[in-house]
């Protein structure tokens, strides 16, 4: 069974510039979440799609946003970047069997914003 | 709001020594407890979880934690370190109720393993 994949895996943008991350859940899997790894900050929950609607909101900014589509794979994109969003964009994905479950992580997108 | 402390952000031990990584949480309800290993460059990978069938959870790699509800506490342990353990260790709970998938972390600790 494949696991969690995610494109691209680096990237480099500037300040100002926009950037579209994708994410591909385990086959099967509905949920879909998002976090942010930084140094200074840890792992910090974005949001979170289950069957295309977002169910939670992490305390972000409003250029984070994100989609799922009906294949449940998820896109989430930052608008006008800033220096402090590079980080590692860690996505999820989980089976559905309620606040017990276990998510299974990819690899995660890192992101340079110069 | 649910919180995670994990006692010390770097811990070194020597191979074959024992590993005991700390984590205490907040909370005034029962929680769901997870211990999550993340090696260099790559993702998360869950170790165990505790989700109330049982206080000892045994997890993969030879790791085990005990749920203390008395002290609020889900510390990791391993009898014997070996090399390959050295990674950063994440524990994470999780509150039913929420209606959602939403992991609160720690903040890491860093395992360095001394051949």
């Amino acid at each position: 069974k494949a696991g969690v994949t995610q494109t691209p895996r680096y990237l480099i943008k500037t300040r100002g510039q926009q950037v579209t991350l994708s994410c591909s859940p385990i086959s099967g899997h509905r949920s879909v979440s998002w976090y942010q790894q930084t140094p200074g900050q840890g792992l910090q929950f974005l949001f979170e799609y289950f069957s295309e609607t977002q169910r939670n909101k992490g305390n972000f900014p409003g250029r984070f946003s994100g989609r799922q589509f009906s294949n449940s794979r998820s896109e989430m994109n930052v608008s006008t970047l800033e220096l402090g969003d590079s980080a590692l964009y860690l996505c999820a994905s989980s089976g559905g069997q309620g606040m017990t479950g276990e998510l299974f992580f990819g690899e995660g997108s890192r992101l340079t914003v110069l | 709001a649910q919180s995670v402390t994990q006692l010390g952000s770097h811990v070194s031990v020597s191979e074959g020594a024992l590993v005991l990584l700390r984590c205490n949480y907040s909370s005034s309800v029962p929680p769901y407890l997870f211990w999550y290993v993340q090696y260099p460059n790559q993702g998360l990978q869950l170790l165990l979880k505790y989700t109330s069938a049982a206080t000892l959870v045994k997890g993969i790699n030879g790791f085990e934690a005990e749920f203390k509800k008395s002290e609020t506490s889900f510390h990791l342990t391993k009898p014997s370190a070996h090399m390959s353990d050295a990674a950063e260790y994440f524990c994470a709970v999780s509150y039913s109720g929420a209606g959602s998938y939403q992991l609160t972390f720690g903040k890491g600790t860093k395992l360095s393993v001394i051949p």
